[in-house]
């Protein structure tokens, strides 16, 4: 299984505030990689994904990068509703693996 | 618009086997490319995806689990049944239905779970 390590598990930062997630990949997985948002109580949504690509809908303040085993979510001008556990998951292929999430707090 | 919804059995008892159903609309399930999978969710971890289930009725399952589940279609009735065997305290999670996306990539087909249910704590305790 290709297993999926994001950082940090948490942070919190002010509204305004750019934020960055990063999700590394124990093998490559060229870029097949989605992000999901999961708020407490809600399904979660699909943000990005092929590492790049904003799901339509999804406001332009985050955007993806990355290729091969590493990977970037970067949230620019925080917003009070942007407080979630972001993921990572690897579309490369089955078993479909998960980042264990990181928890963002909008102070 | 896409929705799923996830129902069955809020408690079961360990040993106990758990069916659950996931109803959706918006989508056909005999559409090239289509799938929907199954993930779950324990109190305070990850998502952990389980099964999944493509439009031609071929399937997969995680590794980790493989022995304990199936997943089958009714596309006439637009649904899909997870059953997992055997359930155990630490199989309490909640669980999710969702539409697998087919994504083009250079001639590859990848994996998007684009629309979630809203997901049903199931618990195991006797």
């Amino acid at each position: 299984d290709i297993q999926m390590t994001q950082s940090p598990s948490s942070l919190s930062a002010s509204v305004g505030d750019r934020v960055a997630i990063t999700c590394r990949a124990s093998q490559t997985i060229i870029n097949y990689l989605n992000w999901y948002q999961h708020r407490p109580g809600k399904a979660p949504k699909l943000l990005i994904y092929a590492a790049s690509t904003l799901e339509s809908g999804v406001p332009s303040r985050f955007s993806g990068s990355g290729s091969e085993t590493d990977f970037t979510l970067t949230i620019s001008g925080l917003q009070p509703e942007d407080s979630a556990t972001y993921y990572c998951q690897q579309s490369y292929g089955a078993p479909w693996t998960f980042g264990q999430g990181t928890n963002l707090e909008i102070k | 618009q896409i929705t799923l919804k996830e129902s069955g059995p809020t408690l079961v008892k360990p040993t106990q086997t758990l069916t659950l159903t996931c109803s959706f609309s918006g989508f056909s399930l005999s559409a090239n490319g289509v799938g929907v999978g199954w993930i779950r969710q324990p109190p305070g971890k990850a998502l952990e995806w389980l099964a999944l289930i493509y439009w031609d009725d071929d399937k997969r399952f995680s590794p980790s689990l493989k022995d304990r589940l199936s997943i089958t279609k009714d596309t006439s009735k637009s649904q899909v049944v997870l059953t997992i065997t055997n359930m155990d305290p630490a199989d309490t999670a909640t669980y999710y239905c969702a539409h697998r996306r087919p994504i083009i990539l250079r001639g590859i087909t990848i994996t998007a779970f684009d629309y979630w249910g809203q997901g049903m704590l199931v618990t195991v305790s006797s």
